[in-house]
Parts: C-alpha cells; structure tokens; sequence
C-alpha cells in the first residue's frame, strides 16, 4: 500500500511556464520534505515542513516555492522552470521522535523542454 | 555540514558473489546511519538502519552493514547476491537524537547483477 505518492509520476513542462508537483501522505507524519535528484547525483533536501512551520534551505533558489495546506499534503511549485530544473522531485515523509526514518514517495521526473 | 562518500558508483557483479559497497561520512558527533534502496521505477526504501548499539546491523533481504566509529565507515555487505538486487543503493546520514534531522545522501551506487 503506498504510504507517500507523488503525482503525477512524470510532468513535462515548459520553459518558464509555472508548474506544480503534489504529494499525500497516509502516515500522519508530522514532517514532510522536498529532494530534488538529478541524473547521477545524490537526492538534495530543497525544503521540509514541520507541521506547518517552513524551513527552507540556504540555497534552495527562490523559483522554488512550497506549500502545505494540511497534513496530508504538500506541493511543490517551480514559478519559472528553467532547463537546469529538469529533475526527479522526491517528497518524504517522517514522524516526531528522536530518531526519524524518512520514507519516500516514487518520485515525479520532470522534464523542461 | 555532515557529508556522505561513496566510492563504488557504478558495480557490476555476477550472481552469487559477495558484494560490499563503501560509505563515509564526515561528521564528529553523534550520527545515525541508513541505507536506502531503489529499484527500477520504484520509491526509495529502507534497508537498514543505525542508531546505537550493535555496530553490525542486519536488513532485509540479506543486507548487512558495519558501523566502524575510527573510520566513520558504515560500508553495506551481502555475502550472495542475486539478480534481484539490481538496483541503486545509497547510503545516508542523520545527525544527532533530536529536534530537525535532515538527510543527508550519497550519490548513490548502481548494483548491476548478471544472471
């Protein structure tokens, strides 16, 4: 039973043209996070939420945004894609606790074209 | 900031040897240590996990990993593989026991096994 999905699996897109990726959760969990992945590198932590508190990292750039409306779900909004957005977009999920394990969804690969 | 090696990136292997794919991190303080698995058009999953206690930590599907502290080494073993592990592995590091923890990945490793 899939406990995280990403929708949709895959997104085209255009240059410059807005576009948002959308993950659930069935777990409950307190705190979700946005990856991005590109081709042979390791997932990157874009931003996360705990509980409805925002936490963006350093040097994620401002055409990402992000957006939390309940506990069930997150987006992930790119207001400009450019060529160098074209990613895998990973969401997660974890719960409150000392030691977390995170747990994925499939992951949507977006293309910019 | 914590960071994760891994060496092997890409690792071609013939059915039934033994595999063992390195992971370093670089972090002083108290770490806990996973690793992930993905396999061909799906999620990443858990494998396994360290938190504290036996640094020999078993996962599933026959998956074992040593923690060795002087090294800051958590390298995953499987004395057999089979075809069925083809898949990417990454290893991954959180810090500390509480509040905000972020994961932290390798670039992760391409198991290739042929039958």
């Amino acid at each position: 039973d899939a406990m995280v999905i990403q929708n949709p699996r895959y997104q085209v897109t255009q240059f410059g043209k807005p576009v948002t990726l959308s993950c659930s959760q069935t777990l409950n969990h307190n705190v979700m996070y946005w990856y991005q992945q590109k081709s042979s590198q390791a997932p990157k932590l874009l931003f996360h939420y705990y509980d409805k508190d925002f936490n963006n990292e350093a040097d994620t750039p401002d055409n990402f945004q992000s957006r939390r409306p309940n506990t069930s779900f997150c987006f992930l909004d790119i207001r400009s894609p450019g060529l160098g957005d074209a990613a895998m977009y990973l969401c997660a999920t974890s719960n409150r606790g000392t030691r977390r394990v995170a747990f994925f969804g499939q992951g949507t690969r977006l293309t910019v074209v | 900031a914590q960071s994760v090696s891994q060496h092997n990136h890409h690792v071609i292997l013939s059915e039934a040897a033994s595999l063992e794919l390195g992971c370093n991190y670089s972090y002083g303080g108290t770490v806990n240590l996973f690793w992930y698995v993905q396999y061909p058009g799906q999620h990443l999953q858990l494998l396994l996990k360290y938190f504290s206690g036996d640094p020999l930590v078993k996962g599933i599907k026959g998956f074992e990993a040593e923690f060795i502290k002087s090294k800051f080494s958590f390298n995953l073993r499987k004395p057999s593989v089979q075809w069925s592990d083809t898949a990417e592995y990454f290893c991954a590091v959180t810090l500390g026991s509480g509040g905000y923890q972020k994961v932290t990945f390798g670039i992760g490793t391409k198991l290739q096994v042929i039958p």
